[in-house]
């Protein structure tokens, strides 16, 4: 069956420090994969997709970047955090009709 | 513009009642797809309920039925007999394809859902 990872679930982080998510997903190929940012009591805000190796599409501006090493590997980092970055950060993975997600990463930067 | 809307921002029921969470959408794709989501406190997104585009039945899982009004561009959830497990954010979302980029899935901003004893 297919499961997603993601960690660590949460994380401190002090301003200026570099960040680094890791989400990895099994049991496909290929997969589709997404992070997305939800702000205290909002909703999710979509920061970057990936349909493949070494293929990233970034959907807002942002401090923060994301790579896809390996097929079923997906990263999101910083190399200086902001204030502004403190949030619940999801990856989610999308077959035809559902969506997968991780557990999540809450970070805050402080 | 808005792609998904949910215009409540928070709702009471009563346990036992049945409660429905509003959400329209927006798109020139003639093939999509609508999901709805239930996020609890823990921060999970636990899968709800899938209605596609060209699915002619509204979608039905358990307690949970989705009001698929295609003309109206709405896709409104429905929860029958209350429980208080529901209280949790629910959220919209609508697939949309992008071409070589694959499908999108897009968000609401959620509706906080509180079941009173």
């Amino acid at each position: 069956s297919q499961t997603i990872h993601q960690w660590p679930a949460t994380l401190v982080q002090p301003v200026g420090s570099p960040l680094s998510l890791e989400c990895t997903v099994e049991g496909t190929s290929n997969p589709n994969l997404y992070w997305y940012r939800q702000a205290a009591g909002r909703g999710l805000q979509l920061l970057f997709y990936s349909v493949g190796i070494g293929q990233i599409s970034s959907e807002v501006p942002q401090n923060l970047s994301a790579s896809r090493p390996q097929d079923r590997q997906f990263i999101l980092s910083s190399k200086k955090l902001l204030l502004s970055d403190s949030g619940f950060y999801l990856c989610a993975w999308r077959p035809l009709d559902r969506a997968f997600f991780g557990q999540g990463t809450r970070l805050t930067v402080v | 513009a808005q792609k998904i809307t949910q215009t409540q921002p928070g709702m009471f029921v009563q346990e036992k009642e049945a409660v429905t969470l509003d959400c329209t959408y927006d798109t020139s794709d003639q093939s999509y797809g609508l999901f709805w989501y239930k996020q609890p406190s823990s921060g999970e997104m636990i899968f709800l309920i899938y209605q596609g585009s060209y699915d002619e039945q509204n979608a039905t899982e358990g307690r949970y039925s989705l009001n698929f009004q295609k003309a109206r561009k709405s896709a409104n959830l429905v929860i029958s007999a209350s429980q208080l497990g529901d209280s949790a954010m629910y959220f919209c979302a609508m697939r949309e394809a992008r071409g070589n980029a694959g499908n999108m899935l897009t968000f609401g901003g959620g509706t906080r859902l509180m079941v009173k004893p």
